[in-house]
């Protein structure tokens, strides 16, 4: 049963601390992207990755970091200093990043940083 | 810099009757275009797309037409049911930076009255 996984679906922080946001797909997907949605807004791309150790900023990649060791996975940091860190964090990933591909997201991450 | 652009924020329609969702976008660069639909705390799940080449796509009770002089596309649905009632996200992809972006719209919230 393929798709791609988020966890944990609500996540809870402390104002000043690192937190790191799971998504996996089995999907054998090559590319992978984080996406970020707060209210009466569009999705916003935060990185992406179109290979294993590989990836490049999207439009709000300021205090955020990502990783891709594994084609299967792809783990968001958010960092001390994204100043705006509560959000709905979504994880797609596509057959390739070249286009007419559609993405497939994952359920998401609803983050609340206090 | 809004690329892509949904005017209205929320749409009502009775059971039955056809629901149009908009969209403009202005960067003429994009040739491919996504409508997804999502739930809330629930990831998006694509519903149709057309390339630049088609100036209409269709694929049940619902219909996606690309305008590209006036850069404005549209989803129709017919005959809308309650469970349509969702927000919409179009998106827009330049195939020719080869790297799978999409740029969403701020999304439509569609409500459909039983």
């Amino acid at each position: 049963d393929g798709g791609i996984t988020q966890s944990p679906k609500y996540l809870f922080r402390k104002e000043g601390q690192n937190v790191t946001l799971s998504c996996e797909q089995n999907l054998n997907h090559d590319a992978m992207y984080w996406y970020r949605q707060d209210p009466g807004q569009g999705l916003r791309l935060i990185y992406y990755s179109q290979i294993v150790n590989d990836f490049q900023k999207g439009d709000i990649a300021e205090g955020y970091s990502v990783s891709r060791e594994k084609k299967e996975s792809f783990p968001l940091t958010v960092t001390s200093a994204q100043k705006n860190p509560t959000a709905f964090y979504l994880c797609a990933s596509s057959t390739q990043g070249s286009p007419f591909f559609e993405q497939y997201f994952g359920p998401g991450t609803r983050l609340t940083v206090t | 810099d809004q690329q892509v652009k949904q005017n209205s924020p929320s749409l009502s329609v009775q059971e039955g009757r056809i629901s149009i969702l908009n969209c403009d976008y202005t960067n003429s660069m994009f040739d491919y275009f996504l409508w997804y639909k999502k739930y809330p705390a629930e990831g998006p799940t694509f519903l149709i797309s057309i390339s630049s080449i088609k100036d209409k796509n269709e694929d049940g009770r619902f219909t996606v037409f690309l305008n590209k002089s006036a850069k404005h596309l549209s989803l129709h649905i017919v005959p809308s049911q309650p469970g349509d009632s969702a927000v919409y996200f179009c998106a827009a992809q330049d195939g020719s930076s080869n790297t799978g972006k999409l740029i969403f719209g701020q999304g439509t919230t569609l409500q459909v009255k039983p």
